[in-house]
């Protein structure tokens, strides 16, 4: 399964965007890049996921380079709410994720 | 997105007890359901992965008779921690999904052994 790379920690100002990026260098073809979130004492909350093309819903936007080595989480205008720890995985090829360390986000007023 | 929930949300009980901790699918149906465990300031390490009406397969270093878990329907998975112990003490979260969908995750159940 294709492991993740990701900062440990990012700040960012209440009411900009929040930039998360993710080096998945060793992705194959047919795998997955999915992100959740977890806020503190919470279940992981699932974000969004894609496999070669941008998407977007309601909660954030998912850039994919064209080489699928790394891939962008944007939180197009960061609330208080929003910091938490978010995830960055591979999802592996039986379905399961394996959970790396995540970045820590701190959206601050 | 999906929900499911988990139940109880904590516990706390004495050494060599039994405890279990049910994971319910509320709107959707899950083929395979997951099991993880987290310490504190620590990653989520997946323990297991059930498919309904078969056998649960362990990770590595999970104790299979310690952790019992039960998938007898597509909305239902149960872990059993058996003979808790204080180092069993963890935040214990389930998923669920349909086949090799997105998987959804519950709340947790902060588990406390006395």
């Amino acid at each position: 399964d294709a492991k993740t790379t990701q900062p440990p920690s990012m700040d960012c100002a209440e009411g900009r965007a929040a930039n998360l990026p993710c080096n998945h260098s060793t992705i194959s073809g047919n795998e997955y890049v999915y992100w959740y979130r977890q806020i503190h004492s919470q279940g992981p909350q699932y974000i969004i996921h894609g496999l070669k093309n941008n998407e977007t819903n309601e909660m954030a936007s998912l850039i994919i380079t064209e080489d699928r080595k790394s891939s962008t989480l944007i939180l197009p205008h960061a609330t208080l709410r929003d910091t938490a720890v978010y995830y960055c995985i591979v999802r592996g090829s039986q379905g399961n994720l394996i959970f790396g360390k995540g970045t820590k986000l701190s959206v601050k007023p | 997105g999906a929900v499911v929930s988990q139940h109880p949300s904590r516990v706390i009980c004495k050494s060599g007890t039994s405890v279990k901790i049910e994971c319910r699918s509320l709107d959707f149906q899950a083929t395979t359901m997951f099991w993880y465990r987290q310490f504190p300031k620590q990653s989520l390490m997946l323990m297991a992965t059930s498919n309904e009406g078969s056998k649960a397969t362990y990770e590595q270093g999970v104790e299979k008779d310690k952790f019992l878990i039960n998938h007898a329907s597509l909305t239902l998975s149960t872990l059993t921690v058996t003979s808790a112990h204080p180092e069993d003490s963890s935040f214990y979260i389930c998923s669920g999904a349909w086949g090799t969908d997105t998987q959804y995750f519950g709340p947790g159940t902060r588990l406390t052994v006395l």
